[in-house]
């Protein structure tokens, strides 16, 4: 099973609906997650970042954490061609393991206008 | 500006040869990263560095080597041992050293091996 596991899509959406990513993870002692934004060619870029369970929002975006199911998950509303990206979410491992951040593969979303 | 600055960002290589990717920063981190990017796989580590003179090996070290003299510049040598190193290569760079959440990213290294 890998650390951190999302669904590689790509996930296409029209212009102005919700889209919505998730990401699963093994460690259920994981306390904090994070969402990186990589448009194609360039590098990632933080945008969301949640600490145990709950909802974050920010703008268009909202970060929802259920640590019961070991996922978390990243709401864009109103998606804009802007959005088209991929979405990789991190995880850090303890500090006994290392100070590193674990990403998943990623997810590709595609909002068509 | 603050930043982090890799170069080349474009690189080619013959098989054989080592190759040194450079990685400096000006926003005062103390911890230091290398990750590679292949195309489906996401971002794996390669090395990471939390204060200088001192660096730990991740998930994908062999075949690459580095060193921290200084607390601005984190270089990576892809060395010939290294069987697949065309990739994107990626260095970051955070505050934390008690866990690396927030990652400050550069604009990468793309090294081909002809």
């Amino acid at each position: 099973q890998k650390e951190v596991e999302q669904n590689s899509g790509p996930l296409s959406v029209p212009e102005g609906a919700i889209a919505s990513l998730n990401c699963t993870y093994s460690d259920r002692g994981s306390q904090s997650f994070f969402w990186y934004r990589q448009y194609s060619g360039k590098s990632p870029e933080l945008i969301m970042f949640i600490y145990s369970n709950g909802d974050k929002e920010d703008g268009r975006f909202t970060a929802q954490l259920n640590k019961a199911s070991q996922y978390v998950s990243l709401l864009i509303r109103d998606s804009q061609p802007s959005d088209s990206a991929t979405y990789l979410c991190a995880v850090p491992k303890p500090a006994e393991y290392g100070n590193k951040l674990v990403f998943g593969a990623g997810t590709i979303l595609r909002v068509k206008s | 500006d603050g930043g982090i600055t890799q170069s080349p960002k474009y690189l080619f290589r013959k098989e054989g040869q080592n190759v040194t990717l450079s990685c400096e920063q000006n926003l005062n981190h103390d911890a230091m990263y290398w990750y590679r990017q292949d195309p489906g796989q996401g971002l794996r580590l390669i090395y990471y560095s939390q204060i200088v003179n001192d660096f730990q090996k991740g998930d994908i070290a062999e075949g690459y080597s580095v060193s921290r003299e200084k607390k601005e510049s984190f270089p990576l040598t892809v060395t010939s041992a290294q069987k697949n190193p065309t990739a994107f290569y990626l260095c970051a760079s955070s505050t934390n050293q008690a866990y690396a959440g927030e990652l400050f990213f550069g604009e990468g290294s793309r090294l081909t091996v002809l």
